[in-house]
């Protein structure tokens, strides 16, 4: 069974540059999650999605980032513009049911560098 | 609101030596609680997990944790350790808030293994 697949695995964009995250979700996946992990930091939750719909996007800074999933599949997530602080590595999830006891599985993640 | 500690930022050990890696966590009710390891430029793998049950809970790659109610932890242990396993340690608790369910990870522990 194929994983959480993530492109691209490195980016490297100077700030005011708008930059995007894709992630395909395990096959039969219904809950996506977008997490933010900085440098020494556990994972943070960005947004999460049931299928198509974001039912937790309250940590998103929604001036500048934004995301979709829109066939309730692979998903995209966006930066513009892109400042320093944005520099981090961002991870998806996803996981077959939306209850705390189902496992989440991470993709290997995008490492963002704004300079 | 529910909250992890790790108190240990990094470990050394010798390679062949025991390990415990601390987590103590903050959340009303019956908690779901999770140990993920990151290796260097992957995501999160999950080695164990408790929801209920026989305290003493099994996870792949040899690692074991415990719970303890009455302390607030679920330690992470292992009786003998190999130089792959030298990674970060996640601890996490999940639970339900607003009707979704949350995934809280602590800061991690380093783990360095020695030859």
């Amino acid at each position: 069974e194929a994983g959480v697949v993530q492109s691209p695995r490195y980016k490297i964009i100077e700030k005011k540059q708008p930059v995007a995250f894709w992630c395909n979700p395990i096959s039969g996946h219904n809950t996506l999650y977008w997490y933010l992990q900085n440098l020494g930091q556990g994972p943070e939750l960005l947004i999460r999605y049931e299928n198509e719909e974001a039912v937790d996007d309250s940590q998103l800074p929604k001036d500048r980032f934004s995301a979709e999933r829109l066939k309730g599949v692979d998903s995209t997530l966006k930066i513009q513009p892109a400042e320093l602080g944005d520099s981090a590595v961002y991870l998806c999830a996803s996981s077959s049911g939306g209850t705390p006891q189902e496992t989440q599985y991470f993709g290997p993640g995008t490492r963002l560098l704004v300079l | 609101a529910q909250s992890v500690t790790q108190p240990d930022i990094h470990i050394t050990v010798s390679e062949g030596a025991s390990l415990e890696l601390r987590c103590n966590y903050s959340y009303g009710a019956t908690p779901y609680l999770f140990w993920y390891v990151q290796s260097p430029g992957q995501g999160l793998q999950l080695l164990l997990k408790y929801f209920s049950g026989d305290t003493l809970v099994q996870g792949i790659k040899g690692f074991e944790a415990e719970f303890k109610r009455s302390q607030s932890s679920f330690n992470l242990r292992k009786p003998s350790v190999h130089w792959s396993d030298a990674a970060e340690y996640f601890c996490a608790v999940g639970s339900m808030n607003s009707g979704y369910s949350t995934l809280t990870f602590g800061k991690g522990t380093m783990l360095l293994v020695s030859p």
